[in-house]
């Protein structure tokens, strides 16, 4: 079953404190993937599609990475403005235009 | 350029009613998608529409749920005989093309539905 899970679920920080967030994916022709922020009330918000392994793309505090596995969301010393939950999703060879998404990971930065 | 416009932002009905939900796609795009989120849970995929037809709907539960997206206007997400279960936040999604091959999609900020 196609299928893509985030981990931890949930992840607090102080300040200044680099870490990772993981998405591992199963699915059957991977055509991109997908990395959004979501903060509560509103929608999610897109940051990076990566497309194939070996890929890697940066916004500011924010560095994702792909393999043929998994995608990896680096943040490099987090603000308390980082704080919000990170979605992934993927789209692949069957998929007419929807996404798999993970349930995402809760970020909290403490300042 | 407004962004993707839903609303209403808030929607309460009593079991049995009709809910409807809107809209409006970013200014461009073609191609609108629904997902629904509920609490604790992924967002996952409903239905996926150009104007006027509906690309894929293996996501849309077979009773009491459709969608529509005319050739004029919002698109329409509708739910007949709300049930306690379907109390959740709904989310539109636009793109200009076929997502899966170069953009994400640009999200709207959702409708939450409450079922009393």
């Amino acid at each position: 079953e196609d299928q893509v899970t985030q981990s931890p679920e949930a992840l607090r920080l102080q300040e200044g404190e680099s870490s990772s967030l993981n998405c591992s994916y199963t699915v059957s022709g991977l055509r991109g993937l997908f990395w959004y922020r979501q903060d509560p009330g509103k929608g999610p918000e897109f940051l990076f599609t990566l497309y194939s392994a070996g890929e890697e793309k940066e916004k500011e505090r924010l560095k994702a990475t792909l393999t043929k596995k998994e995608s990896f969301l680096h943040i490099t010393a987090p603000k308390p403005e980082d704080s919000a939950t990170y979605l992934c999703a993927v789209s692949w060879g069957g998929s007419q235009g929807n996404l798999i998404f993970g349930k995402g990971t809760k970020l909290s930065v403490k300042p | 350029n407004a962004g993707v416009m839903q609303n209403p932002r808030h929607l309460v009905r009593r079991r049995g009613q009709e809910a409807r939900l809107r809209c409006s796609p970013m200014k461009g795009h073609s191609h609108v998608y629904w997902y629904r989120q509920l609490p604790e849970e992924g967002l996952k995929f409903m239905v996926y529409l150009q104007k006027e037809n509906i690309i894929d709907e293996s996501g849309m539960p077979k009773e009491r749920f459709s969608a529509e997206f005319p050739k004029e206007g919002p698109s329409i997400l509708r739910i007949q005989q709300v049930v306690r279960g379907d109390s959740a936040a709904y989310f539109c999604a636009s793109s200009p093309q076929f997502a899966g091959t170069l953009h994400g999609y640009t999200f709207g900020s959702g409708t939450r539905l409450t079922v009393v």
